[in-house]
């Protein structure tokens, strides 16, 4: 089956740590999307990548960092620069020029400082 | 910036009652508003979506209304099913939706 996959569910962070989160996909989606979430605020966006060895900056971007090598792989590295990285992290994609199917998520990353 | 407001933020409805949502949109470019539902500890997933050219959109028991000289689209879910809880974004985009925004969420809470 085609989808997203997220990984780990649960991430534990030491302060002043670098901690990277992994998205892979196999839909063959051009464009892949990092969302945060937290209670009340909806989703806000980190970084977003249309084509392999090109991502751009979201509204959050500060204290993160991205990088596309594969089509299938967006992970996403949570540095130690972000002063309050606790939070729900949501992967996404979206298939080239068929925006009637909006963005397929994955299952998420919950990191908590500790 | 908070570029759509959705309301209530939660919502209790009880078995076979309507569930209503709504959003408010500042930008008028938006040309792409999906509603998304999500269930605890899981990513969002597409729910139902419409674009400005037409007023209603139904599928099964779920009814998104838009209003756009208001600039307000709500999603209405009938019937509702203890099945139903869960977390509900509205959305908005433009063109190839590399910049959709989300509003901050409704928790409805279906009660048997």
């Amino acid at each position: 089956d085609g989808g997203i996959t997220q990984s780990p569910k649960y991430l534990f962070r030491k302060e002043g740590q670098n901690v990277t989160l992994s998205c892979e996909q196999n839909l063959n989606h051009d464009a892949m999307y990092w969302y945060r979430q937290d209670p009340g605020q909806g989703l806000r966006l980190i970084y977003y990548s249309q084509i392999v060895n090109d991502f751009q900056k979201g509204d959050i971007a500060e204290g993160y960092s991205v990088s596309r090598e594969k089509k299938e792989s967006f992970p996403l590295t949570v540095t130690s620069a972000q002063k309050n990285p606790t939070a729900f992290y949501l992967c996404a994609s979206r298939p080239p020029g068929q925006r009637r199917d909006g963005y397929t998520f994955g299952s998420g990353t919950r990191l908590t400082v500790v | 910036q908070q570029q759509v407001k959705q309301s209530p933020q939660s919502l209790i409805v009880q078995k076979g009652g309507i569930s209503i949502i709504n959003c408010a949109y500042e930008n008028t470019a938006f040309d792409y508003f999906p509603w998304y539902q999500q269930f605890p500890g899981k990513g969002p997933a597409l729910l139902i979506a419409i674009r400005p050219d037409v007023s209603e959109k139904k599928e099964g028991r779920f009814t998104i209304s838009f209003n756009k000289s208001a600039k307000q689209f709500s999603l209405h879910i009938m019937d509702s099913q203890p099945g139903d809880s869960a977390t509900y974004f509205c959305a908005a985009s433009i063109g190839n939706n590399n910049d959709m925004r989300f509003g901050a969420g409704t928790r409805l809470t279906v009660k048997p």
